[in-house]
């Protein structure tokens, strides 16, 4: 049992460049989530979804853009990056909304050129 | 909107000492959830505990203990007798039950305990 894992775990980007991080959970998870991970700032949710099918908005949706075409896989694209999308992205899952605990993947850490 | 503000961004203190992380937070709901997690060297992020706002009852695990009061909005998060394995970054977050049980973390509190 992986629990949460992520591919790739670093990168390194020039501007402009696209790329697509992936996240897969065994768990049998409903919910999904990405986050960012700035110094000093804590997580901030990117985009989630609640089910195979579903993406929503989280608080920091801008230039990205999330697939979940599998239960067990959440996909968050970065189509032309920017220096400021330099962060540590956090995947996690969890079994239901309303809150159910959120279980973290190991992060990749993302540096835009 | 929800807020989390972890006052302390770094502590630091010698092994076998007491440290208490404050976490103090906002929120319009009545029904919400606070947790803590741990975010060790290696940069993974380790679930705490979880605690739900009709709960007020302290909580203790080991040499962890969590103090939950509503009245000052405040889940404070005690380590007793620390040890250098617990020197990690530790997040506080809050969760409403809607928009998706998005977590709302504070900024994290650094801890170093040193020998």
């Amino acid at each position: 049992n992986a629990g949460v894992t992520q591919t790739p775990k670093f990168r390194v980007l020039k501007t402009g460049q696209s790329m697509t991080l992936l996240c897969a959970q065994d768990m049998n998870h409903e919910y999904m989530y990405w986050y960012r991970q700035d110094p000093g700032m804590g997580l901030r949710l990117i985009h989630y979804s609640v089910g195979e099918g579903t993406t929503a908005k989280g608080e920091v949706p801008d230039g990205y853009n999330v697939s979940r075409l599998k239960k067990q896989n959440f996909l968050l694209g970065l189509e032309s990056a920017a220096p400021s999308q330099t962060s540590v992205y956090f995947c996690a899952s969890s079994l239901w909304g309303g809150p159910d605990t959120q279980y973290f993947g190991p992060g990749t850490r993302l540096t835009v050129l | 909107a929800q807020k989390v503000t972890q006052a302390q961004t770094e502590i630091s203190v010698v092994e076998k000492e007491d440290v208490t992380l404050d976490c103090v937070y906002e929120t319009r709901d009545t029904t919400y959830y606070l947790f803590w997690y741990k975010q060790p060297p290696s940069g993974e992020l380790v679930f705490l505990i979880r605690r739900n706002s009709f709960d007020e009852q302290n909580e203790i695990s080991g040499r962890y203990s969590w103090n939950f009061q509503k009245s000052t909005s405040s889940f404070n998060f005690t380590i007793t007798a620390s040890q250098v394995v617990d020197s990690a970054v530790y997040f506080c977050a809050l969760s409403v039950n809607n928009a998706g049980n998005m977590l709302t973390f504070g900024g994290g509190t650094r801890l170093m305990v040193k020998p």
